[in-house]
C-alpha cells in the first residue's frame, strides 16, 4: 500500500471550510483513497473515500488531483465537534489493512 | 445494533501477568482486526481475521495471540503482559475482508498499562 504524507497539524475558524492535504505520490491505479478521522482518543470514524473522481457525502467533500498523487479532505462548514486527528490512508481495493500514519491535527477554534 | 464492543474500557496490569480483551460485533461481518496506538501515533494491526476459523498476523503481532471461533467475538490474548504492551486497543470490523468502499467500524478503545 502506497504511504501518505499529511501536515502534522492545522487549524481552522468555526464555520470556514478546512482544507486538509494529503500526498500520495506512489499510489498506483487500483489503490483507493480513504479518509477516517478520530476524535479525543475514541475509535476512528470513517469519512469518505474515492478513486479518481471527486466525492461527496454528508460529512465531507474528497478533491483528487488528476494524477492521484494527492488529494484534499475538505469540510465545508467547520465545527468545534470536528477538531480531531485526520487520516488519509491508500488502500487496494483487494486489500482489507488499513495502514494508519499519524495523520493531521485539526483545531477549530472559536 | 450495538455495533462493535470492547471490554473492558480500562486494566491495569503487572508484568507477566495475562489477560484477554473482548471485542464482539453484532453486524454479521465477516473481517474483524486489533488495532494498538501509542500516544501521539497512529493505529497499528496486530491481528486480523477474515471469517471465523481464520487469522493472520499484522505489523506488530509479537506477544499477542487471537482466535476467532464465531463470527461475532474476536478475543485478543496478552500472553505475558509487558511494559510495552501499555497502550489502547481498539478492535475494528467490516462486513467483508476488501472491495472497494468497505469501511471498517471501530470499537471504543481498551486502555491497558502494564506496570
Amino acid at each position: 500500500d502506497a504511504k501518505t504524507t499529511q501536515p502534522t497539524s492545522m487549524d481552522c475558524a468555526e464555520g470556514r471550510a478546512a482544507n486538509l492535504p494529503c500526498n500520495h505520490s506512489t499510489i498506483s491505479g487500483n489503490e483507493y483513497v480513504y479518509w477516517y478521522r478520530q476524535i479525543h482518543s475514541q475509535g476512528p470514524q470513517y469519512i469518505i473515500h474515492g478513486l479518481k473522481n471527486n466525492e461527496t457525502n454528508e460529512m465531507a467533500s474528497l478533491i483528487i488531483t488528476e494524477d492521484r498523487k494527492s488529494s484534499t479532505l475538505i469540510l465545508p462548514h467547520a465545527t468545534l465537534r470536528d477538531t480531531a486527528v485526520y487520516y488519509c490512508i491508500v488502500r487496494m481495493d483487494s486489500s482489507y489493512k488499513l495502514i494508519f500514519g499519524s495523520g493531521t491535527r485539526l483545531l477549530v477554534r472559536p | 445494533n450495538a455495533g462493535v464492543t470492547q471490554t473492558p474500557k480500562f486494566q491495569v496490569l503487572k508484568t507477566g501477568q495475562s489477560m484477554t480483551l473482548q471485542c464482539a460485533q453484532d453486524m454479521n461481518h465477516e473481517y474483524m482486526s486489533w488495532y494498538r496506538q501509542d500516544p501521539g501515533m497512529g493505529l497499528r494491526l496486530i491481528h486480523y481475521s477474515v471469517g471465523a476459523g481464520i487469522t493472520d498476523q499484522g505489523e506488530v503481532p509479537n506477544g499477542y495471540n487471537v482466535s476467532r471461533s464465531t463470527t461475532e467475538d474476536f478475543p485478543l490474548r496478552l500472553l505475558s503482559a509487558a511494559p510495552s504492551q501499555t497502550s489502547v486497543y481498539f478492535c475494528a470490523s467490516s462486513y467483508s475482508p476488501g472491495g472497494p468502499g468497505e469501511t471498517q467500524y471501530f470499537g471504543p478503545g481498551t486502555r491497558l498499562l502494564v506496570l
